[in-house]
This record gives structure tokens, C-alpha cells and sequence, in this order.
């Protein structure tokens, strides 16, 4: 059974730096073509992609967010971490992790998402 | 960035109703579109792969057409349990895209 679980503060202020954490289980991040992706979705509104990291640590970032955005992996623990600085109101979303298998890299197993507020 | 175009944004439906939801993409993605259902306050789940390869568990009432820039989401015979907000999304590509949504809601 796989399953990814994110983990985080629910609230952050302004300019202060995001640490996310995605644990999954059921698969391993050492396997050809599995990723885990971020993604996130404001209130009411749609899903944004915000970054990737493959099973051999090719990493890839939304270029309008580029800047402020890291991802890395722990294989041993499984999990998956996405850091974000300088945060802004404009950022609070719930942030979902979810993996990615194949060549064509659809998003098939997702978690539960989390809330983050950006508010001083 | 390849940009993805949903229509309708919004649908009425009822129950039996066969439903379209169309997604246009701003350039050529071959068949690298997927799309999800979002119920109320959950995760999105994985419907349709590679424009029309049906997950495992999904009912049959869903199918997926299209290639290129023109997609087609098509529910026959809609229940209840469909009521929901699907998104397509393009891989062909990065930054990876999504549409804005289509909310679907029983009338």
C-alpha cells in the first residue's frame, strides 16, 4: 500500500522560511523513475506545481518560484523535504506531496495535503 | 509554459447526465494529459493517465480522448458520487501545468 503523508507548521509569518516534510511508504525513491513532486492549491482555487525530485536526485523547480524553492531526499527514512523562504500571505495553500511514476510522470498517489497559512 | 484551458469553469448536472469537460492546451503535449477528481476537502485522485488510460478502480463510466491540444474528459451517465472539481494536467512539458478546474454541481 502506498501512502505519502506531509508534515509541517500550519502557520508561518511573513519572511520566515517553510519546512515541509513528506513521508511516504510502499515505495522507495531509489527506484527507476519514481519522483516526488510538491503541489499546492490556495483556497478555492487551482493546483500550481512547485517542484520534483527523481529517483537520481534530478531535481526540478517552477521557474517563477525557482528562487525560493529547495528539495531534497532521505531515501533511508523516505521521505521527501521542500523548503521555501521569504514567505508571503499570497503563499497560503494547502501543500500536497505526490509521487510520480513513469516516463510521462503522472501525479498517481497523493497525500492527505496540508494547510499553511502565511500571516503575521 | 504551456498553458491549459478548461471548460465549462462550472456545470449543473443530473443524475444519468453524460458530462464533457474539454481541456486545450496553448501548445502540442502528444498525449502527456491526465486528469483528476477533487472531491470537498480531499486529496486529488489520479482518474485518467496519458489521455485516456483509465486507472485501476475507476468506474467505467469514465473515459479520456485527445492528443496534441485538445482534450476531452467524458462521464457517462453521471451519479451522485461524481460531484466533484476535475482538473487536467500536462507532464509533457516543465513547469508542469494544471487547469483552473471544472466544478461540477448536482442541480
Amino acid at each position: 500500500q502506498i501512502t505519502l503523508k506531509e508534515s509541517g507548521p500550519t502557520l508561518v509569518k511573513p519572511t520566515q522560511t517553510l519546512t515541509l516534510t513528506c513521508t511516504f511508504s510502499g515505495f522507495s525513491l531509489t527506484t527507476s523513475g519514481v519522483g516526488v513532486g510538491w503541489i499546492r492549491q490556495p483556497p478555492g482555487k487551482a493546483l500550481e506545481w512547485l517542484a520534483l525530485i527523481y529517483w537520481n536526485d534530478d531535481k526540478r523547480y517552477s521557474p517563477s518560484l525557482k528562487s525560493r524553492l529547495t528539495i531534497t531526499k532521505d531515501t533511508s527514512k523516505s521521505l521527501v523535504v521542500l523548503t521555501m523562504i521569504n514567505m508571503d500571505p499570497v503563499d497560503t495553500a494547502t501543500y500536497y506531496c505526490a509521487r510520480v511514476f513513469g516516463v510521462v510522470k503522472w501525479f498517481d498517489y497523493w497525500g492527505q495535503g496540508t494547510l499553511l497559512t502565511v500571516s503575521s | 509554459e504551456i498553458v491549459l484551458t478548461q471548460s465549462p469553469d462550472f456545470q449543473s448536472v443530473t443524475p444519468k447526465e453524460k458530462v464533457t469537460i474539454t481541456c486545450r492546451a496553448s501548445q502540442s503535449i502528444g498525449s502527456s494529459l491526465h486528469w483528476y477528481q477533487q472531491k470537498p476537502n480531499q486529496s486529488p485522485r489520479l482518474l485518467i493517465r496519458s489521455a485516456s488510460q483509465s486507472m485501476s478502480g475507476v468506474p467505467s463510466r469514465f473515459s479520456g480522448s485527445g492528443y496534441g491540444t485538445g482534450f476531452t474528459l467524458t462521464i457517462n451517465s453521471l451519479e451522485a458520487e461524481d460531484v466533484a472539481v476535475y482538473f487536467c494536467h500536462q507532464s509533457e512539458s516543465l513547469p508542469q501545468t494544471f487547469g483552473q478546474g471544472t466544478k461540477l454541481e448536482m442541480k
